[in-house]
């Protein structure tokens, strides 16, 4: 079971990039990492996922190292909206077993002006 | 967005009620959960289920029972709930029969035990 270890919380102000970083030591070959967003009183909503090296779509970046020993949630020039609680995951493909959906308590990020 | 619906979004019960929390998908998805998120706590996976059967139950206490009865309907029934038990219910679906896809969540039931 790839258990998932992220900061407990960070700070950045509006403009800048923020990197969130994800180590997952015990990751398995079949195993893909995947970071969601969560507001407060709302269901997390999925932003990207991933299997190596780079992924890119509107909202953010995913580097994943050739050992995919960690990786790193970039977001760039955070607004205020960003204020929020991210998560990685580490669910294995065929996602034979809930028992490795396990969400983790999630990066606390605040953005301030 | 409106993919995944829950009522009520807030709920407030007695420890001797019966009440039932409702989800809806609207993504033609196959698989559904219900997670339990308490204050400061992370997520936990409560129940899934594929393709209308139960997969998995995460030791859940009984006084929590899910029910099913179709692909875009998820319901959890709740008798005698304990004070301990006020958190903040989600559901969410994802597409294929495998559990663990990417999941898409509801906004969520706040509950209230007094």
């Amino acid at each position: 079971l790839a258990k998932t270890t992220q900061p407990i919380s960070m700070d950045s102000y509006e403009g800048q990039e923020v990197n969130i970083t994800c180590s997952h030591n015990n990751i398995a070959t079949n195993d893909y990492i995947t970071w969601y967003q969560q507001f407060p009183s709302q269901g997390p909503r999925f932003i990207i996922q991933g299997y190596k090296t780079k992924v890119t779509n509107e909202v953010a970046s995913l580097f994943i190292p050739a050992d995919r020993k960690s990786s790193t949630l970039s977001l760039p020039r955070v607004s205020l909206s960003d204020t929020a609680v991210y998560y990685c995951l580490v669910v294995g493909a065929p996602y034979s077993s809930a028992s490795k959906i396990i969400f983790g308590s999630g990066t606390r990020l605040s953005i301030r002006p | 967005e409106t993919g995944v619906t829950q009522t009520p979004r807030h709920l407030v019960m007695g420890m001797t009620n019966k009440k039932s929390l409702k989800c809806e998908q609207h993504l033609g998805h196959n698989a559904m959960y219900w997670y339990k998120q308490s204050a400061k706590k992370p997520l936990e996976l409560m129940f899934v289920y594929s393709l209308e059967e139960r997969v998995e139950n995460n030791s859940v206490p009984s006084r929590f029972s899910p029910e099913c009865p179709n692909s875009s309907h998820l319901f959890l029934h709740l008798h005698t709930l304990q004070p301990e038990d006020s958190a903040l219910y989600l559901c969410a679906s994802s597409p294929g029969t495998e559990v663990g896809e990417t999941q898409y969540f509801g906004p969520g039931t706040r509950l209230l035990v007094l």
